[in-house]
């Protein structure tokens, strides 16, 4: 199976920072990873898809990069309704993995 | 517009059984393979299972493979889990969920059902 590693777990910053989260998988997935944002006691909500495609309506101070095993996402800008946990999620396996997630807070 | 909404939660004690349902509207259901991701209190997202859209392909995480059963009822729009020989690490929110039409990305989820494995 395909292991998520993703740092950090929480992060705290000030509105108007930039932010960046980082996900490691334990094998090549080429860019089949998705970036989701989960407020509490709510459903997820997808971000990016493909490793750096922007979700229409997503705002474009969300970003993705990477390939391969080293992934990144990017907040540029932090705004207050941004506060909440980020998970990344790969799709190149038939069992689908998460991240950990990384619990973003407003300083 | 696309609903999912989850029910059969609940409390039940270890060793015990739990069927969950998903039933679905505002999209061709039939045309569209179905998962079941859960999370428990406090803590991350984990996949659990997915439905071809027949119901002849499915696959399952490590952890709940030969204890969970996942099934749908195209006639009625629905998605099932089965849930057997449950375990207090099963205590979760559970979550099903649909891909977009052509992409690997969930897209739509239900509300979630809380299942709570406890004495």
């Amino acid at each position: 199976d395909i292991q998520m590693t993703q740092s950090p777990s929480s992060l705290s910053a000030s509105v108007g920072d930039r932010v960046t989260i980082t996900c490691q998988a334990t094998q090549d997935i080429t860019n089949s990873l998705n970036w989701y944002q989960q407020k509490p006691g709510k459903a997820p909500k997808l971000l990016i898809y493909d490793a750096s495609n922007l979700k229409t309506g997503v705002p474009s101070r969300f970003s993705g990069s990477g390939s391969g095993t080293d992934f990144t996402f990017t907040i540029n800008s932090l705004q207050p309704e941004d506060i909440g946990t980020y998970y990344c999620q790969q799709y190149d396996d038939l069992l689908r993995t998460f991240g950990q997630g990384t619990k973003l807070q407003i300083k | 517009e696309v609903q999912l909404v989850e029910s059969g939660g609940g409390l039940v004690q270890p060793g015990g059984s739990l069927r969950l349902s998903c039933a679905a509207s505002g999209f061709p259901f039939s045309s569209y393979w179905m998962h079941w991701v859960r999370q428990a209190p406090g803590k991350g997202l984990v996949w659990v299972s997915r439905i071809d859209t027949d119901g002849n392909s499915k696959t399952y995480a490590d952890s709940v493979k030969g204890r969970f059963t996942i099934s749908r009822d195209n006639a009625k729009n629905t998605v099932y889990l089965q849930m057997n020989s449950l375990r207090a690490e099963d205590t979760a929110v559970y979550y099903c969920a649909k891909l977009g039409s052509g992409t690997s990305n969930f897209d739509s989820w239900g509300q979630g059902t809380l299942v709570t494995v406890s004495s």
